[in-house]
């Protein structure tokens, strides 16, 4: 089954106590993204690659890093996480082009304390 | 850089009602147009696109899209709703050629009363 899949799909974590939050798509899709949503503002784009070894920022990536060693893999990684980062994230995948549809992983809801 | 505009941001309806849901983007050139779904606690599908073409876009479960270039609209329709397409409802447009891809709308809360 064609899926993205993220882990955890939940994590409650402390101000500053580092954190990995996988995902895997088993498409073979060379794009990859991660996204924030938060009420009222909608979706909003950290990071982006566009294959294995190659990303770029998104709209909101302060306090984010990513990786892309493999090309089903994304891990979103947080240093140093804040409260402002408690959000619900998404991954997603496609393949390139501007009219490819995006296929999203569950959800890892966040919460920092 | 491109936007998208969602103006209703809760939206109450009686099964049967017919609905539509409003988007605008702002951005000068060509644009690829989607409508994403997000059923409760679940992850985003997509409903149906628009790239070129026809300007009536038919999806899944019976929703429909018009895209009026003139008005840099792409709303979103259904004649007759049901319980089940209570949802969260997201408009995403991406530039034609551009690398980054689907910039959202905040999203419509659709509730659907039985």
């Amino acid at each position: 089954e064609a899926q993205v899949t993220q882990n955890p799909r939940y994590l409650i974590t402390v101000t500053g106590k580092k954190l990995t939050v996988t995902c895997s798509q088993n498409m073979n899709h060379e794009y990859m993204s991660w996204y924030r949503q938060d009420p009222g503002l909608g979706l909003r784009q950290i990071y982006y690659s566009m294959n294995v070894e190659v990303t770029d920022k998104g709209d909101v990536p302060e306090g984010y890093k990513v990786s892309r060693k493999e090309k089903r893999n994304f891990p979103l990684i947080l240093e140093s996480p804040s409260p402002n980062q408690t959000s619900l994230y998404f991954c997603a995948s496609s393949w390139l082009g501007s009219a490819a549809e995006a296929f999203f992983g569950q959800g890892t809801r966040l919460t920092v304390v | 850089a491109q936007s998208v505009s969602q103006h209703n941001h809760h939206v109450i309806l009686s099964e049967a009602a017919s609905l539509e849901l409003g988007c605008n983007y702002s951005y000068g050139g060509t644009v690829n147009l989607f409508w994403y779904v997000q059923y409760p606690g679940q992850h985003l599908q997509l409903l149906l696109k628009y790239f070129s073409g026809d300007p009536l876009v038919k999806g899944i479960k019976g929703f429909e899209a018009e895209f009026i270039k003139s008005k840099f609209s792409f709303n979103l329709r259904k004649p007759s709703v049901q319980w089940s397409d209570t949802a969260e409802y997201f408009c995403a447009v991406n530039p034609s050629g551009s690398a980054r891809q689907l910039t959202f709308g905040s999203g419509t809360q659709l509730t659907v009363l039985p």
